[in-house]
């Protein structure tokens, strides 16, 4: 069971938007900023986006991030086939000393 | 850019030690800036977070709760590089590993090593 909870799927067409949850606690996501991931299989997984809201230089704006109380949610709009891959949140959790993740995403485009 | 090279064996035996190594290039394990991480993924787990260590005029570590007991995390000056020692391994511990940078201003993970995927049986 993961600190961070995630929908273990989602799924869009070509084009539409698409938006990820991630539910935390106070001692995590309340006070500490999250993070998203991309993992495509057979590679490293990949920052999307930090600091709640901020993007790498490299990642397409069709990425965003926002955070409100204890919930932090990822939105891919324009959504394309190579998009397809398993989306993960994480955060530091003052409580536990560490950095915790969601249990993952798996997003498929239909 | 940062670049993290990862070494070790692939196969450990039950009740061993698993041991990894990751070079660091483009930055330095003793960054006040960074903190050095160990990542690992399966698929009945997904992305878990094993521990880090890091230097603020000391050297601290951070290690996953559930871990505790059998986890060690050592930075290396001389050759710029920290491991992973997990000892009592099970087949639990069969993962894809990953060392990685932490960004301690921003709270992510910025750069990630390749990974290897670390398989304990007999």
């Amino acid at each position: 069971q993961s600190v961070l909870t995630q929908p273990p799927s989602a799924s869009g067409t070509p084009g539409q938007r698409v938006t990820i949850s991630c539910s935390g606690s106070y001692s995590n996501l309340g006070i500490k900023t999250a993070s998203w991931y991309q993992h495509l299989p057979g590679s490293a997984p990949k920052v999307l986006i930090y600091y709640d809201d901020k993007r790498p230089s490299g990642v397409p704006d069709r990425f965003s991030g926002s955070k409100s109380g204890t919930s932090a949610s990822l939105a891919i709009s324009g959504l394309q086939s190579e998009d397809e891959a398993d989306y993960y949140c994480a955060s530091w959790d003052n409580s536990l000393s560490g950095v915790v993740f969601g249990g993952g995403t798996k997003l498929t485009v239909l | 850019q940062v670049q993290l090279q990862l070494a070790g064996p692939r196969l450990v035996k039950p009740s061993q030690t698993l041991s990894l190594t990751c070079a660091i290039s483009g930055d330095s394990v003793s960054s006040d800036r960074s903190a050095w991480t160990w990542i690992r993924q399966s698929p009945s787990r997904g992305l878990e977070w094993l521990g880090r260590t890091y230097y603020r005029s000391q050297w601290f570590h951070d290690y996953a709760v559930s871990l505790k007991s059998r986890i060690s995390i050592d930075p290396d000056t001389s050759k710029n590089q920290f491991s992973l020692h997990l000892n009592s391994v099970t087949p639990e511990d069969t993962a894809v590993y990953y060392c990685a940078r932490w960004d301690h201003d921003h709270s992510y993970v910025d750069f990630w090593g390749q990974g290897t995927l670390v398989t304990v049986s007999s």
